[in-house]
């Protein structure tokens, strides 16, 4: 399974678009990636899956570099509901669920 | 709306005592987790489930035990409970695929 590596902590304000990015530098053909958040005192929660090119879904949008090594999460128009631990996961699919949780990056939201 | 619950949500444990936690789940998935969240870490999987009477050791299975009785239920039984195991415990199920529908969680401390 890939590695990946996420900055530690992003600071935005209200109404600001962030771009999560994460590395995962020996991303396997296998492989795809995927983003949960997870706020205080609760689970994670699925934000968005893909492969390669550009994911987009109502909640928000993944774009991965052309040879997969670089995948960013972008959030539009951030709340203070926003506020929370964003992983990124890298895992084949039809992984049985066994995600490996890293420490993800913590964005802070101020208003 | 997908559903997962744990009971209970909070426990306060005596070291060497026993522990049972427990979740349900009304989503018809046939996957089930159960993760343990240290403070300021990632999640940690120590057991999981893909058929009723069946459980399968994830990554950190020492200490714990597993019951899965139903599709719906899937337990975390803690014989002797000790210090370390103090943390936040999260239940989880999913589909085939990595999409996980977690729990609130269950913050135990063992004394």
């Amino acid at each position: 399974l890939a590695k990946t590596t996420q900055p530690p902590s992003m600071e935005a304000y209200e109404g600001q678009e962030v771009n999560v990015s994460c590395s995962h530098t020996n991303i396997a053909t296998s492989e795809y990636i995927y983003w949960y958040r997870q706020v205080p005192h609760q689970g994670p929660q699925f934000i968005i899956q893909g492969y390669k090119d550009y994911v987009v879904n109502e909640v928000a949008s993944l774009f991965i570099s052309a040879d997969r090594k670089l995948s960013t999460l972008s959030l539009p128009w951030v709340s203070l509901r926003d506020a929370a631990v964003y992983y990124c996961i890298v895992t084949v699919n039809y992984n049985q669920g066994k995600l490996i949780f890293g420490q993800g990056t913590k964005l802070s939201i101020k208003p | 709306e997908a559903a997962v619950t744990q009971s209970p949500r909070s426990k306060v444990a005596v070291t060497g005592g026993k522990v049972t936690l427990s979740c349900h789940q009304t989503n018809n998935h046939d996957y089930m987790y159960w993760y343990r969240q240290d403070t300021g870490h990632g999640l940690r999987l120590i057991h999981y489930s893909y058929v009723a009477d069946s459980t399968e050791k994830g990554d950190i299975p020492d200490g714990y035990k597993a019951s899965r009785p139903s599709q719906e239920n899937f337990s975390l039984i803690l014989e002797l409970a000790s210090l370390s195991q103090t943390a936040v415990y999260f239940c989880a199920s999913s589909g085939t695929e990595n999409t996980l529908y977690f729990g609130a969680g269950t913050r135990l401390s063992v004394l």
